[in-house]
């Protein structure tokens, strides 16, 4: 199975700031890639699809990038509400489908 | 309005069994891949099982393989997961997922629902 490692695993960060988190595959997976965002006690909620198109109704402060095996999720201006749990999933292996570990998104 | 509300949760004993459902509403529920993803408690997401817009193709992940089974009912917008010889780690939250585009299976889940709780305690 095609495993997902996020990097990093938490991070602090402040209203404002531009926060990259990178997703790698153990083997490539073309474009097959989302990112979704998850607030505690809720629902996971798409952000990007196919690596770098963003899902309708997210703000564009939101980006992806990548194929192949690297991929990244770029805020470009934090702010309070994107404070959540973030998680890349690739489908480039189906029916063997694969979440990466997470990555935490705190408040400094 | 899209959405999409599971129910069935609650708390088994060990090798017994579970249905849940979910209620598909605001889109045309015959058209897409549904999907189910579990939650442990505290830990990330994982993949169980998926089913094509029709029915015909269903794939499971290799932790439910042979215990769990994912249909759909068409005529009534649901999903369902009926889970057989449940285990400790079993347990988690239960979400139902479509997926992003029409008619495929193999892409990103757009709409999700709240999820329910599964508890497998004796």
């Amino acid at each position: 199975a095609i495993q997902l490692t996020q990097s990093p695993s938490s991070l602090s960060a402040s209203v404002g700031d531009r926060v990259t988190i990178t997703c790698r595959a153990s083997q490539g997976i073309s474009s097959a890639l989302a990112w979704y965002q998850q607030k505690p006690g809720k629902a996971p909620k798409l952000l990007i699809y196919d690596a770098s198109s963003l899902e309708s109704g997210v703000p564009s402060r939101f980006s992806g990038s990548g194929s192949g095996t690297d991929f990244t999720l770029t805020i470009s201006s934090l702010q309070p509400e994107d404070f959540a749990t973030y998680y890349c999933q690739q489908f480039n292996s189906y029916p063997a489908i694969t979440f990466g570990q997470g990555t935490r998104l705190e408040i400094k | 309005q899209v959405q999409l509300v599971e129910s069935g949760g609650g708390v088994v004993q060990p090798g017994r069994s579970l249905r849940l459902s979910c209620a598909a509403s605001g889109f045309t529920f015959s058209s897409y891949g549904m999907h189910w993803v579990r939650q442990a408690p505290g830990k990330g997401l994982e993949w169980v099982a998926v089913i094509s817009y029709d029915g015909s193709n269903k794939y499971y992940a290799d932790s439910v393989k042979g215990r769990f089974t994912i249909s759909r009912d068409n005529s009534k917008n649901t999903l369902y997961l009926q889970m057989n010889s449940l285990r400790a780690e079993d347990t988690a939250v239960y979400y139902c997922a479509k997926t992003h585009d029409y008619g495929d299976t193999a892409g990103a889940f757009d709409i999700w629902g709240q999820g329910t709780m599964v508890t497998v305690s004796s």
